[in-house]
């Protein structure tokens, strides 16, 4: 079984919904980040987050320890925000980041 | 904005190979790592490195495999012997930090034929 899980694995939506992809784990954490990868191939970081929520922009991360649940929200989503969205754990004790297999959003005007 | 940059974007390898990736994490970063995509798959932790030297491995990461940060600049993972296995997209990472954020590379894409 994956350490980091992602549902769903695919994702439509139309220009303008709310979007919400999540990610459950299955270990003991000290921060999870979430990522985006664009079809190039680039990884770029959008929260690292360890209680609580954050915003930035258009985008809220928010985490619950004790369920070991996270959650990235999308809001008034754009065709820009086409891409695979990656949830990883840093493992408690380590520096190792496991990686969840990702979400592939896709949103069409 | 400072980037982590890599080079080269591309490289294509025959079995049996040398090759070395090569990476220039931000300036003031001090934690750096390699992580690896197989097409298809998800993203996987290799090395980490701090201090100069390796503080965690994956089981992956080999004898096959060294990294090495020879100029306080350029920070490399060298793969001896390449398989066939071994073709995926290379990213490096840094942060400043323990508690920060990791700022990742555009990644080398390695083709072992």
């Amino acid at each position: 079984k994956n350490e980091v899980e992602q549902s769903p694995q695919n994702l439509t939506a139309q220009e303008g919904e709310f979007i919400t992809i999540n990610c459950s784990y299955s270990v003991g954490i000290s921060a999870l980040h979430w990522l985006q990868q664009h079809p190039g191939g680039g990884i770029v970081s959008l929260f690292m987050l360890s209680s609580g929520k954050k915003k930035h922009g258009r985008l809220i991360a928010t985490i619950n320890i004790q369920e070991k649940h996270s959650s990235l929200h999308i809001t008034a989503s754009h065709p820009r925000d086409s891409a695979v969205y990656i949830c990883a754990v840093r493992r408690a004790g380590t520096d190792k980041l496991i990686f969840g297999t990702g979400t592939r959003l896709q949103v069409f005007p | 904005e400072p980037e982590v940059t890599q080079t080269p974007s591309h490289q294509v390898t025959q079995m049996g190979q040398e090759v070395i990736l090569r990476c220039v994490p931000i300036s003031n970063h001090l934690y750096f790592y390699w992580y690896r995509q197989i097409l298809g798959q998800k993203v996987e932790f290799l090395v980490s490195f701090y201090n100069n030297e390796i503080s965690e491995k994956s089981e992956i990461f080999d004898d096959q495999f060294s990294v090495e940060r020879p100029d306080g600049s350029n920070f490399t993972l060298k793969i001896r012997s390449t398989k066939l296995e071994d073709s995926a997209m290379y990213f490096c990472a840094s942060k400043r930090d323990r508690d920060y954020e990791q700022y990742f590379g555009p990644g080398t894409r390695l083709t072992v034929t």
